[in-house]
């Protein structure tokens, strides 16, 4: 079945420094690449999304690059602040099928 | 809009009792999914719906129900519940075409079974 492992479980980075995080998966036929963020207290929100066709997304600081042939997805954080300090999720999705799977999360934190 | 709204925001069971978590949206979202959140292993997926009528199970199914009777409401059952089911359970919905499938969590439901 589908599987997606993400790295690295917490991330310490200095006000300023970029932030990656990466994921791999199995199933060949993820078609949907999101990131959420969860903040304390509340549920996942999306920040960024990706599909199959697509090799690199930008929204302002957060990117995304996937490679499909490697099966590989990453996070890019530019210039992190203190408020990006959250645990983010990687998904996978086939949307033929309407199931997402999830990464185990990484937590980040943003030191000032 | 409201969005997603779950209830209760908080609940205490005792081994075997049962309940019913509520998940209601007001986007008019197709796909509706129950997911658990424990420490460490992120979100695992219990039950989905891709439809009014239609369910299906999802990773860890076993010891859950739903049923989707309405396009806006998708609960939760649990039957009898145990120890291990004490967790965070978070709803989500989307549009669920092939072009938008951006998924919006409640704010979630934090269960402690005693």
């Amino acid at each position: 079945g589908e599987n997606v492992e993400q790295h690295p479980s917490t991330l310490s980075v200095q006000e300023g420094d970029s932030a990656v995080i990466k994921c791999t998966y199995s199933d060949s036929a993820s078609n949907y690449f999101p990131w959420y963020k969860q903040e304390l207290g509340k549920g996942p929100q999306l920040i960024i999304d990706i599909r199959s066709n697509v090799g690199e997304k930008k929204d302002q600081r957060i990117a995304v690059t996937l490679n499909k042939t490697a099966k590989h997805f990453s996070l890019h954080i530019t210039e992190t602040q203190p408020e990006d300090s959250a645990v983010y999720f990687c998904a996978i999705e086939n949307t033929n099928a309407g199931k997402s799977t999830f990464g185990d999360g990484t937590t980040l934190t943003v030191k000032p | 809009n409201a969005g997603v709204t779950q209830t209760p925001k908080f609940q205490v069971l005792k081994t075997g009792q049962s309940m019913t978590l509520q998940c209601a949206q007001d986007m008019n979202h197709e796909y509706m999914s129950w997911y658990r959140q424990d420490p460490g292993m992120g979100l695992r997926l219990i039950h989905y719906s891709v439809g009014a009528g239609i369910t299906d199970q999802g990773e860890v199914p076993n010891g859950y129900n739903v049923s989707r009777s309405t396009t806006e409401d998708f609960p939760l059952r649990l039957l009898s519940a145990a120890p291990s089911q004490t967790s965070v359970y978070f709803c989500a919905s989307s549009l669920g075409t092939r072009l938008n499938t951006e998924a919006f969590f409640g704010q979630g439901t934090r269960l402690t079974v005693v």
